[in-house]
């Protein structure tokens, strides 16, 4: 067990619709990192937060946003949603911003679009 | 941008066998290098990382040298078991993302009996 709690597991909803995911990282841990994991992409950055601030950006669409919590939590929320949005979203946690440190993933959140 | 090329899989071994899945990465400055894994139906796990040139990153038998010369963080052990079957990914962190994680696309092992 990461410390990294996602939900909810498994999420089916139609397009067109918006959802949102949630993430809660380890005890301390002050940023949190959102991966998108499909077949053809493989494992895409999306988006991190340090401390409630957006730290930097990845390949995350304009239709797709996220937040940081004062108390850390952070949410994903997907809007318009389309076929191919469908895929596994992990969230990662880790003590700080720095290079060397280690990112501990939850689960994953798997979005099937139909 | 940057970016992490690995080796396409799948990779199958028989137990005992030698494993190499190569890594090479596209990156300015001097990123961190790391190894992860993944079991079925579970999140990423840490395997081993180097942060700097002529490290050496190790674990559960696992090893990787960080080699700025030919940007390559290739994984290795010696004798593989069955319970080493997973997805690879090898990843960068600390270059044009920040301290975000930069993947490969993942390698599969699978390893019989």
């Amino acid at each position: 067990d990461s410390g990294v709690t996602q939900t909810p597991k498994h999420l089916i909803t139609a397009t067109g619709q918006r959802v949102t995911l949630r993430c809660s990282p380890r005890s301390g841990d002050l940023s949190v990192y959102w991966y998108q994991q499909s077949l053809d992409q493989g494992l895409q950055f999306l988006i991190q937060y340090y401390n409630g601030e957006e730290r930097a950006k990845g390949n995350i669409l304009e239709r797709f946003s996220a937040q940081q919590f004062p108390d850390l939590h952070s949410e994903l929320n997907l809007s318009s949603l389309e076929l191919g949005d469908s895929a596994l979203y992990f969230c990662a946690s880790s003590v700080g911003g720095g290079r060397d440190t280690e990112a501990f993933f939850g689960q994953g959140t798997r979005l099937t679009v139909v | 941008g940057d970016s992490v090329t690995q080796m396409e899989g799948p990779v199958t071994l028989s137990e005992e066998a030698f494993l190499t899945i190569n890594c090479t990465y596209t990156a300015t400055g001097y990123p961190s290098l790391f190894w992860y894994v993944q079991y079925p139906g579970e999140g990423l796990q840490l395997l081993l990382k180097a942060t700097k040139a002529d490290d050496k990153g190790s674990n559960k038998g696992f090893e990787a040298t960080y080699r700025k010369e030919t940007t390559s963080f290739h994984l290795e052990k010696g004798s593989v078991q069955v319970s080493d079957s997973a997805v690879y990914f090898c990843a960068l962190s600390g270059s044009q993302a920040g301290t975000a994680l930069i993947f490969g696309k993942g390698t599969t092992l699978s390893v019989s009996s």
